[in-house]
């Protein structure tokens, strides 16, 4: 079975300081794994993805992950936190056994303090 | 914006009632996928369509159930609704493929009373 773990589930940050949001995985093949932001009464919105390649990966709004495949992990990253990046973090694992199907994390509250 | 798009937004129904949701995919989008998202937790996977059959379906009962139609705009059914589907449930449209990220809609936010 595959499987996310996002230990946190509040993470504050000062506006201006750098931030992380953990995400642990397990899957049986290759994971393909993806973070998706949500908003108040919204629905998800698609930030980064890691299928192959370079461990780290960028994507938008200046967010970038870090794949480490001997500790399973892809901890979400951002070098300057932003008071309207304070938001509801979740993290998502796909591989080829599922058909598709996105597992997700059980959420990160993301709170940027100005 | 995601080109995907949901109705209704908001519903209430009794228990044991019926009810379908609507999802319109994003142009090109031929896949589309069913999570239900209960308050404080993460989406969990009901179903995928691709090209109009079932190709995935996730832990939920089969009062749960689902079509796919030419167009790839997709249906979600629920029949003898219970109080614990109160929820929101997310419609996703993507291209395919395990590489793909899938785009969602603003959801439905569903109560049962």
């Amino acid at each position: 079975a595959q499987s996310v773990a996002q230990p946190e589930d509040q993470v504050n940050v000062a506006e201006g300081n750098p931030l992380t949001v953990k995400c642990t995985y397990s899957v049986s093949g290759n994971p393909y794994l993806f973070w998706y932001v949500q908003y108040p009464n919204r629905g998800l919105q698609f930030l980064l993805k890691y299928i192959t390649g370079d461990n780290l990966v960028k994507g938008s709004y200046g967010f970038e992950a870090e794949f480490n495949k001997s500790q399973t992990s892809f901890h979400l990253k951002k070098p300057s936190a932003l008071v309207s990046d304070s938001a509801l973090y979740f993290c998502a694992v796909r591989d080829g056994y599922y058909e598709g199907q996105l597992t997700f994390g059980s959420g990160t509250q993301l709170t940027v303090l100005p | 914006e995601t080109g995907v798009t949901q109705s209704p937004t908001h519903l209430i129904k009794t228990r044991g009632q019926q009810v379908t949701l609507r999802c319109s995919s994003q142009s090109g989008h031929n896949t589309v996928s069913w999570y239900q998202q209960a308050l404080g937790q993460g989406p969990q996977f009901i179903f995928q369509y691709y090209r109009e059959e079932e190709n995935g379906r996730g832990n939920f009962p089969p009062r749960f159930s689902g079509l796919q139609f030419p167009n790839y705009s997709s249906e979600l059914n629920v029949n003898a609704l219970e109080l614990d589907d109160s929820a929101l449930y997310l419609c996703a449209s993507s291209t395919g493929g395990l590489n793909t990220e899938a785009f969602f809609g603003q959801g439905t936010r569903l109560t049962v009373v």
